[in-house]
């Protein structure tokens, strides 16, 4: 079992829709969860960062983490052309410091 | 100027040639990450440093090894460069503590021929 999944998509939605990306992990001790926006060829940047169960929004953007269930995922409102994109999920497993990345969701948003 | 740079930003090597990416940053983390990446594979870890003196091995370190010269600077050598190396390098840091994200360099595109 790899220790963060994604869905690797393409996951189409039409502008304005909701995008939904999931993401799971597997250890249980993991502490903090990252969610990351990379364009073709460019390097990844942060979009958004949680650390307790619940919800966390950030304008368009909302990512959402179920420790329990050990599963973080981000809604995208409102999407845009220009969020098309590959989304990479990075959590640091329980006291190891360290940043372990999904394969990435690729999302692409049609006008 | 970016505050991870790397260096060089594309490379192509022969086979058999030993090669080194170059990372600095200006950001004072005491952290900093070689990660490579593949189509379809997102990023995968190869070392790591949490300061000058502690370097540990990722997930995909063989044919790898790594100096940290400094606290701002971090290189990636390939020994012995093969084809399946080939492969888009970033350099990573981030701060101390459990909560803090990694902040990218602009990425090495490396070819093996």
């Amino acid at each position: 079992q790899k220790e963060v999944e994604q869905n690797s998509g393409p996951l189409s939605v039409p502008e304005g829709a909701i995008a939904s990306l999931n993401c799971t992990y597997s250890d249980r001790g993991s502490q903090s969860f990252f969610w990351y926006r990379q364009y073709s060829g460019k390097s990844p940047e942060l979009i958004m960062s949680i650390y307790s169960n619940g919800d966390k929004e950030d304008g368009r953007f909302t990512a959402q983490l179920n420790k329990a269930s050990q599963y973080v995922s981000l809604l995208i409102r409102d999407s845009q052309p220009s969020d098309s994109a590959t989304y990479l999920c990075a959590v640091n497993p329980g006291g190891y410091n360290k940043l372990i990345f999904g394969a990435g969701t690729r999302l692409a948003v049609h006008p | 100027d970016a505050d991870v740079t790397q260096t060089p930003r594309n490379r192509i090597t022969k086979t058999g040639k030993r090669i080194m990416l170059e990372c600095s940053q200006t950001k004072g983390h005491d952290r900093m990450y070689w990660y490579r990446q593949d189509p379809g594979l997102g990023l995968r870890l190869i070392y790591y440093s949490f300061d000058v003196k502690d370097i540990n091995k990722g997930e995909i370190s063989d044919g790898y090894s790594v100096s940290r010269q400094a606290q701002a600077k971090f290189s990636l050598s390939l020994e012995s460069a093969i084809p399946n190396q080939t492969a888009l390098y970033f350099c990573a840091t981030s701060a101390s503590g459990l909560y803090t994200e990694a902040f990218f360099g602009q990425g090495t595109r490396l070819t093996v021929v």
